[in-house]
């Protein structure tokens, strides 16, 4: 069966370090992937798109790469500030029948101690 | 950017009742809208996937006669909790995508249902 899998466990780091998370993946051949930022008591906020085609992508403080052959993605996020504090979901899409499902990861919690 | 709102932010319901939902794109058209429900450090689950001018697709497991969903225009998605139970509590998000463009989608900011 198809998963998403992120590491479950908080990850704390101080303040200016390099946070990275991980999310791997079975039983998907994604054209992409994508990762978002949750809040607690609020909808998910999308950060980043990366392509199959693509190995790395940036904006701003953040940085996503792609591995289709580990079937992983790394999100980092550079000079962490306690702002970086939330949830943070990767994303595929299954294909069934001509339609694009997005499936979520259940999140890693990143929290940044000042 | 695009904008999804939900309305309402929260309600308490009492159990046998129905609560709607609604979920709109706020500049933009949404041919097709997600909706989610979610549960404390819980990822995402997504229940269906709302197609305006058609019936919704519901995910393996979600009753459809339980949660109903219309698709009425572009921009406004409803889903009804029918005959609402205490295991229906839970915070329901609704998502869209912008046509033509990626594939990212934009969240509303969800709807803390409560059934006493």
């Amino acid at each position: 069966s198809q998963k998403i899998e992120q590491n479950s466990e908080a990850l704390n780091i101080q303040e200016g370090k390099t946070a990275t998370l991980t999310c791997n993946y079975t039983n998907y051949s994604p054209a992409y992937l994508q990762w978002y930022r949750q809040d607690p008591g609020r909808g998910p906020v999308f950060l980043l798109l990366i392509r199959e085609n693509e190995k790395e992508k940036r904006k701003e403080r953040l940085k996503v790469t792609f591995d289709t052959t580990l079937k992983q993605s790394l999100f980092h996020i550079t000079a962490s500030q306690p702002a970086d504090s939330a949830t943070y979901l990767c994303a595929l899409d299954r294909y069934p029948g001509g339609s694009y499902i997005p499936t979520f990861g259940r999140g890693t919690s990143l929290i940044v101690h000042p | 950017g695009a904008v999804v709102s939900q309305h309402p932010s929260r309600v308490i319901c009492k159990s046998g009742t129905s609560v709607k939902i609604e979920c709109r794109s706020l500049d933009f058209q949404a041919t097709t809208m997600f909706w989610y429900r979610q549960f404390p450090k819980k990822s995402l689950m997504l229940m269906a996937t709302s197609n305006e001018g058609s019936k919704a697709t519901y995910e393996q497991g979600v009753e459809k006669d339980k949660f109903l969903i219309n698709h009425a225009s572009l921009t406004l998605s409803t889903l009804t909790v029918t005959s609402a139970h205490p295991e229906d509590s839970s915070f329901y998000i609704c998502s869209a995508r912008v046509e033509g463009s990626s594939y990212e989608q934009y969240f509303g900011p969800g709807t803390r249902l409560t059934v006493t």
